[in-house]
Protein backbone atom coordinates (compact mmCIF):
# COMPACT_ATOMS: atom_id res chain seq x y z
CA UNK A 1 0.00 0.00 0.00
CA UNK A 2 1.45 3.08 -0.80
CA UNK A 3 0.22 7.01 0.17
CA UNK A 4 -2.71 7.32 2.52
CA UNK A 5 -5.70 4.49 2.45
CA UNK A 6 -8.84 4.93 3.76
CA UNK A 7 -11.22 1.96 5.27
CA UNK A 8 -14.33 1.43 4.92
CA UNK A 9 -14.62 3.82 1.62
CA UNK A 10 -18.27 3.09 2.00
CA UNK A 11 -20.25 3.30 5.26
CA UNK A 12 -24.40 3.14 6.37
CA UNK A 13 -25.34 3.31 9.90
CA UNK A 14 -28.52 3.80 11.72
CA UNK A 15 -28.52 6.79 14.46
CA UNK A 16 -27.99 4.44 16.91
CA UNK A 17 -24.90 2.03 15.87
CA UNK A 18 -20.95 2.75 16.44
CA UNK A 19 -18.87 2.39 14.01
CA UNK A 20 -15.11 4.02 13.10
CA UNK A 21 -13.31 4.41 10.24
CA UNK A 22 -9.92 3.55 9.64
CA UNK A 23 -6.96 5.46 8.45
CA UNK A 24 -3.10 4.46 7.70
CA UNK A 25 -0.68 6.61 5.85
CA UNK A 26 2.57 4.96 4.41
CA UNK A 27 4.38 8.10 4.05
CA UNK A 28 6.45 8.33 7.61
CA UNK A 29 4.71 12.06 8.03
CA UNK A 30 3.72 13.02 11.83
CA UNK A 31 0.81 14.66 11.23
CA UNK A 32 -2.60 13.93 10.80
CA UNK A 33 -6.00 15.17 10.27
CA UNK A 34 -9.25 14.08 9.69
CA UNK A 35 -11.83 16.41 7.54
CA UNK A 36 -15.54 16.69 6.73
CA UNK A 37 -16.37 17.34 3.08
CA UNK A 38 -20.17 18.75 2.94
CA UNK A 39 -21.86 18.90 -0.54
CA UNK A 40 -21.81 23.14 -1.49
CA UNK A 41 -19.68 23.96 2.00
CA UNK A 42 -15.87 24.32 2.30
CA UNK A 43 -13.83 21.59 3.53
CA UNK A 44 -14.06 21.45 7.29
CA UNK A 45 -10.98 20.07 9.86
CA UNK A 46 -11.98 18.29 12.25
CA UNK A 47 -9.12 16.73 14.04
CA UNK A 48 -5.24 17.57 13.98
CA UNK A 49 -2.73 15.26 15.36
CA UNK A 50 0.90 16.08 15.81
CA UNK A 51 2.95 12.88 16.94
CA UNK A 52 -0.29 11.02 18.29
CA UNK A 53 -0.80 14.37 20.34
CA UNK A 54 -3.90 16.24 19.25
CA UNK A 55 -3.32 19.73 18.48
CA UNK A 56 -6.70 20.67 17.00
CA UNK A 57 -10.29 19.97 17.85
CA UNK A 58 -12.60 22.26 15.59
CA UNK A 59 -15.46 22.51 18.05
CA UNK A 60 -16.23 19.12 16.68
CA UNK A 61 -19.33 16.97 18.59
CA UNK A 62 -18.53 14.80 21.39
CA UNK A 63 -20.46 12.16 19.22
CA UNK A 64 -16.99 11.97 16.99
CA UNK A 65 -13.77 10.34 19.03
CA UNK A 66 -10.79 10.65 17.16
CA UNK A 67 -7.53 8.24 18.11
CA UNK A 68 -4.43 8.48 17.46
CA UNK A 69 -2.40 5.29 18.48
CA UNK A 70 0.46 5.94 16.47
CA UNK A 71 1.81 8.35 13.76
CA UNK A 72 0.82 6.18 11.08
CA UNK A 73 -2.91 5.47 12.04
CA UNK A 74 -6.08 7.46 12.83
CA UNK A 75 -9.37 6.55 13.62
CA UNK A 76 -12.86 8.26 13.81
CA UNK A 77 -15.36 6.48 16.29
CA UNK A 78 -19.08 7.52 15.61
CA UNK A 79 -21.73 6.93 17.85
CA UNK A 80 -25.30 8.07 17.85
CA UNK A 81 -24.83 10.37 14.55
CA UNK A 82 -27.09 12.46 13.00
CA UNK A 83 -28.40 12.53 9.59
CA UNK A 84 -26.61 15.62 9.10
CA UNK A 85 -23.82 14.14 9.85
CA UNK A 86 -23.68 12.48 6.24
CA UNK A 87 -20.82 13.36 4.13
CA UNK A 88 -17.59 12.65 2.68
CA UNK A 89 -14.73 12.05 5.67
CA UNK A 90 -11.15 12.50 4.70
CA UNK A 91 -7.98 11.39 6.42
CA UNK A 92 -4.92 13.35 5.39
CA UNK A 93 -0.93 13.40 6.92
CA UNK A 94 1.71 15.90 6.38
CA UNK A 95 5.38 16.12 7.46
CA UNK A 96 4.87 18.30 10.59
CA UNK A 97 1.29 19.91 11.39
CA UNK A 98 2.75 23.73 9.94
CA UNK A 99 -0.31 24.29 7.19
CA UNK A 100 1.80 25.33 4.62
CA UNK A 101 3.17 22.17 4.61
CA UNK A 102 1.76 19.76 1.73
CA UNK A 103 -1.25 17.51 2.86
CA UNK A 104 -1.56 14.49 1.50
CA UNK A 105 -5.15 12.88 1.42
CA UNK A 106 -6.81 9.31 1.47
CA UNK A 107 -9.59 8.53 -0.96
CA UNK A 108 -12.20 9.41 2.03
CA UNK A 109 -15.26 6.86 3.44
CA UNK A 110 -19.18 8.14 2.41
CA UNK A 111 -20.67 8.22 5.50
CA UNK A 112 -24.78 7.62 5.26
CA UNK A 113 -26.60 8.12 8.71
CA UNK A 114 -30.01 6.89 8.37
CA UNK B 1 -9.37 35.25 10.16
CA UNK B 2 -8.55 34.18 6.49
CA UNK B 3 -10.86 33.34 3.80
CA UNK B 4 -11.26 32.52 -0.03
CA UNK B 5 -14.16 33.07 -2.48
CA UNK B 6 -14.06 30.74 -5.05
CA UNK B 7 -16.35 32.18 -8.16
CA UNK B 8 -18.57 29.60 -9.90
CA UNK B 9 -19.02 26.33 -8.67
CA UNK B 10 -19.49 24.98 -12.07
CA UNK B 11 -16.75 25.78 -15.03
CA UNK B 12 -17.18 24.26 -18.24
CA UNK B 13 -14.36 24.76 -21.05
CA UNK B 14 -13.83 22.81 -24.57
CA UNK B 15 -11.34 20.58 -24.89
CA UNK B 16 -8.12 22.79 -26.09
CA UNK B 17 -9.84 25.86 -24.59
CA UNK B 18 -7.86 28.18 -21.94
CA UNK B 19 -8.61 27.33 -18.41
CA UNK B 20 -8.86 29.84 -15.99
CA UNK B 21 -10.78 29.41 -12.37
CA UNK B 22 -11.20 31.99 -10.03
CA UNK B 23 -9.93 32.74 -6.32
CA UNK B 24 -9.69 35.74 -4.38
CA UNK B 25 -8.60 35.79 -0.70
CA UNK B 26 -9.05 37.63 2.50
CA UNK B 27 -5.86 37.75 4.83
CA UNK B 28 -4.79 40.20 7.39
CA UNK B 29 -1.42 39.05 6.57
CA UNK B 30 0.67 38.10 3.87
CA UNK B 31 -1.05 34.45 3.05
CA UNK B 32 -0.07 31.48 1.29
CA UNK B 33 -1.90 30.09 -0.88
CA UNK B 34 -2.77 26.77 -2.55
CA UNK B 35 -4.35 25.17 -5.06
CA UNK B 36 -5.51 21.26 -4.48
CA UNK B 37 -7.97 18.71 -7.43
CA UNK B 38 -9.95 16.03 -6.45
CA UNK B 39 -10.44 14.11 -8.96
CA UNK B 40 -13.77 11.85 -8.94
CA UNK B 41 -13.74 8.85 -5.98
CA UNK B 42 -10.38 9.85 -4.68
CA UNK B 43 -8.93 12.78 -2.35
CA UNK B 44 -7.06 15.86 -2.58
CA UNK B 45 -3.79 16.09 -4.24
CA UNK B 46 -1.60 19.67 -4.18
CA UNK B 47 -1.64 20.84 -7.79
CA UNK B 48 0.45 24.46 -6.55
CA UNK B 49 1.43 26.52 -3.78
CA UNK B 50 2.58 29.94 -2.98
CA UNK B 51 4.72 30.77 -0.26
CA UNK B 52 5.87 34.27 -1.18
CA UNK B 53 8.59 33.59 -3.08
CA UNK B 54 8.22 33.93 -7.18
CA UNK B 55 4.36 35.50 -7.64
CA UNK B 56 3.98 33.20 -10.81
CA UNK B 57 3.84 29.58 -9.61
CA UNK B 58 3.85 26.68 -11.34
CA UNK B 59 2.65 23.30 -10.74
CA UNK B 60 1.87 19.92 -12.22
CA UNK B 61 0.17 18.73 -15.22
CA UNK B 62 0.52 22.30 -17.13
CA UNK B 63 -1.57 24.13 -14.52
CA UNK B 64 -0.05 27.38 -13.23
CA UNK B 65 -1.46 30.21 -10.72
CA UNK B 66 -0.44 34.16 -10.47
CA UNK B 67 -0.47 35.82 -6.79
CA UNK B 68 -1.60 39.65 -7.03
CA UNK B 69 -1.66 41.26 -3.95
CA UNK B 70 -3.58 44.26 -5.53
CA UNK B 71 -6.45 42.18 -6.84
CA UNK B 72 -6.29 39.79 -3.83
CA UNK B 73 -6.48 37.30 -6.31
CA UNK B 74 -4.88 33.79 -7.09
CA UNK B 75 -6.21 32.63 -10.34
CA UNK B 76 -5.61 29.13 -11.95
CA UNK B 77 -4.85 28.47 -15.33
CA UNK B 78 -3.55 25.95 -17.88
CA UNK B 79 -3.39 27.38 -21.19
CA UNK B 80 -4.94 24.06 -23.13
CA UNK B 81 -7.86 21.87 -21.42
CA UNK B 82 -7.24 18.10 -21.58
CA UNK B 83 -10.07 15.57 -20.94
CA UNK B 84 -8.16 14.21 -17.59
CA UNK B 85 -8.75 18.02 -16.64
CA UNK B 86 -12.33 16.89 -15.50
CA UNK B 87 -12.28 17.45 -11.61
CA UNK B 88 -12.94 19.54 -8.66
CA UNK B 89 -10.82 22.42 -7.83
CA UNK B 90 -9.86 23.39 -4.42
CA UNK B 91 -8.41 26.71 -3.73
CA UNK B 92 -6.93 27.49 0.27
CA UNK B 93 -5.49 29.78 2.30
CA UNK B 94 -3.37 29.74 5.44
CA UNK B 95 -1.25 32.65 7.46
CA UNK B 96 2.18 31.72 7.62
CA UNK B 97 4.00 31.69 11.42
CA UNK B 98 0.94 32.31 12.67
CA UNK B 99 0.61 29.81 15.82
CA UNK B 100 -1.50 27.26 15.55
CA UNK B 101 -3.13 28.39 12.00
CA UNK B 102 -5.20 26.34 10.10
CA UNK B 103 -5.75 25.88 6.52
CA UNK B 104 -8.93 27.21 5.06
CA UNK B 105 -10.63 25.89 2.24
CA UNK B 106 -12.88 27.48 -0.76
CA UNK B 107 -16.62 25.85 -1.48
CA UNK B 108 -14.74 24.45 -4.85
CA UNK B 109 -14.86 24.75 -8.17
CA UNK B 110 -16.01 21.48 -10.42
CA UNK B 111 -14.37 22.30 -14.08
CA UNK B 112 -16.08 19.84 -16.80
CA UNK B 113 -14.53 19.34 -20.02
CA UNK B 114 -16.72 19.76 -23.44
CA UNK B 115 -15.15 17.35 -26.28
Amino acid sequence: ETGVTQTPRHLVMGMTNKKSLKCEQHLGHNAMYWYKQSAKKPLELMFVYNFKEQTENNSVPSRFSPECPNSSHLFLHLHTLQPEDSALYLCASSQGSDPSNEQFFGPGTRLTVL
Amino acid sequence: AQSVTQLGSHVSVSEGALVLLRCNYSSSVPPYLFWYVQYPNQGLQLLLKYTSAATLVKGINGFEAEFKKSETSFHLTKPSAHMSDAAEYFCAVTRPHFGNEKLTFGTGTRLTIIP
